[in-house]
């Protein structure tokens, strides 16, 4: 499975947008990467996931370049209640072995 | 609808003790996969059931055992706990044959601490 790198910890203040990258040289071919969300004393919580280009949802738009080695999740106008660990993952859709790094997080102020 | 639940919410054992945790998938989701989450750190896959069969095992000794149950629902076993056993312990869920996405759902998860 492809190692990734994020940054440990982000701060950003209300309405502004955030922006989390996410290293994965190793990404092979059939790898998708995919983001979660995580508040505390709570399971992670699906965000978006891609295979290349540009993807975008009610919650977030992932950005991935042509050659797939990092990909940036993207918040537009965060709140308080964005404030969370946010976790970077790469791995073929089929791969039951979900391999969580250490995260990212993210600390929205007012 | 229903989504994960997990039981007990919290949990205190000693060391040496066996523990049993409970998970009951969302609805119309077939697999159930465990993980462990010690303090600041991400989760990490322990395994993952599908029909009744463990399908995928993560790096875990094999005191860390489950089961399925004919209506998805699964349970995590540890055996011989150490301390280095207490964790936030997730149980999430997902379809096995939806070839379009594998989001798994996740539970709030079941809080052990091993004294």
């Amino acid at each position: 499975l492809a190692k990734t790198t994020q940054p440990i910890s982000m701060d950003s203040y209300e309405g502004q947008e955030v922006n989390i990258t996410c290293s994965h040289n190793n990404i092979a071919t059939n790898d998708y990467i995919t983001w979660y969300q995580q508040f505390p004393s709570q399971g992670p919580r699906f965000i978006i996931q891609g295979y290349k280009t540009k993807v975008t949802n009610e919650v977030a738009s992932l950005f991935i370049p042509a050659d797939r080695k990092s990909s940036t999740l993207s918040l537009p106008r965060v709140s308080l209640s964005d404030t969370a660990v946010y976790y970077c993952l790469v791995g073929d859709k089929k791969d039951n072995d979900m391999r969580f790094g250490a995260g990212t997080r993210l600390t929205v102020k007012p | 609808d229903a989504g994960v639940t997990q039981s007990p919410t919290h949990l205190i054992k000693t060391r040496g003790q066996q523990v049993t945790l409970r998970c009951s998938p969302k609805s119309g989701h077939d697999t159930v996969s465990w993980y462990q989450q010690a303090l600041g750190q991400g989760p990490q896959f322990i395994f993952q059931y599908y029909e009744e069969e463990e399908r995928q095992r993560g790096n875990f000794p094999d005191r860390f055992s489950g089961h399925q149950f004919p209506n998805y629902s699964s349970e995590l076993n540890v055996n011989a706990l150490l301390l280095g056993d207490s964790a936030l312990y997730l149980c999430a869920s997902s379809y096995q044959r939806d070839s379009f996405n594998n989001e798994q759902f996740f539970g709030p998860g079941t809080r052990l601490t091993v004294l």
